[in-house]
């Protein structure tokens, strides 16, 4: 069946610096991408969500690009901090009867002092 | 607090002996859900359902039961255990209209160990 991957599973970033934390997928019919943030011992976080006509949207230190012609998407986060050290999933969701999120891998993001 | 609940959190117990994972949610979310997380394979997801006495299954639904009586209520339920089930679970619930599936909050997880 299709899913959602990644393509790095860890990335090690020093405090203060951008990280970019890449996702492929290969559901081309899928109406949203997702990026959730687990941190130890916790469930998933919503942190962003991109709707497929779109190719770009920002929240606060965090800015998600889409390119559907590679079916690729990413997460950037801005001034990476200690707090962001936790390992990030992207998802996909279908509409249609069954509106489910397929995860992908994840990224563990390790951010250094 | 707005909050998804589960217990136990952590569960060791042998193969064959019934289980149940409780999950509560005090949004009032229409949509509950239950993942396991292996290493390696993500979240998958086992069950869920988009209302009260409306469940379906996911895409591991083998070995696993659900119900939802109340609208708060989600139990995921392990008639009979086997150590391939051994696994961290998580339950977690959104609104059920549109783009609102993106955002699902989500338990702190339950960690079951079969031996």
């Amino acid at each position: 069946g299709e899913s959602v991957g990644l393509h790095l599973p860890t990335l090690s970033v020093q405090e203060g610096d951008n990280s970019i934390i890449n996702c492929a997928y290969s559901n081309s019919a899928s109406d949203y991408f997702i990026w959730y943030k687990q941190e130890s011992g916790k469930g998933p976080q919503f942190i962003i969500d991109i709707r497929s006509n779109m190719d770009k949207r920002q929240g606060q230190r965090v800015t998600v690009l889409l390119n559907k012609t590679v079916k690729h998407l990413s997460l950037q986060i801005a001034a990476t901090q200690p707090g962001d050290s936790a390992v990030y999933f992207c998802a996909d969701l279908e509409w249609g009867t069954v509106n489910k999120l397929t995860f992908g891998g994840g990224t563990r993001v390790l951010v250094k002092p | 607090e707005a909050q998804v609940t589960q217990n136990p959190r952590y569960l060791i117990t042998v193969t064959g002996k019934k289980l149940t994972v409780t999950c509560s949610q005090n949004m009032n979310h229409e949509y509950m859900s239950w993942y396991r997380q292996d290493p390696g394979l993500g979240l998958r997801q086992i069950y869920y359902s988009m209302n009260v006495e409306v469940t379906d299954k996911g895409d591991v639904p083998e070995g696993y039961k659900v119900s939802r009586k109340e609208k708060r209520n989600f139990p995921l339920i392990l008639e009979s255990p086997s150590p391939n089930q051994t696994s961290l679970y998580f339950c977690a619930s959104s609104i059920a209209r549109g783009s609102s599936y993106n955002e699902q909050f989500f338990g702190p997880g339950t960690r079951l160990t079969v031996l």
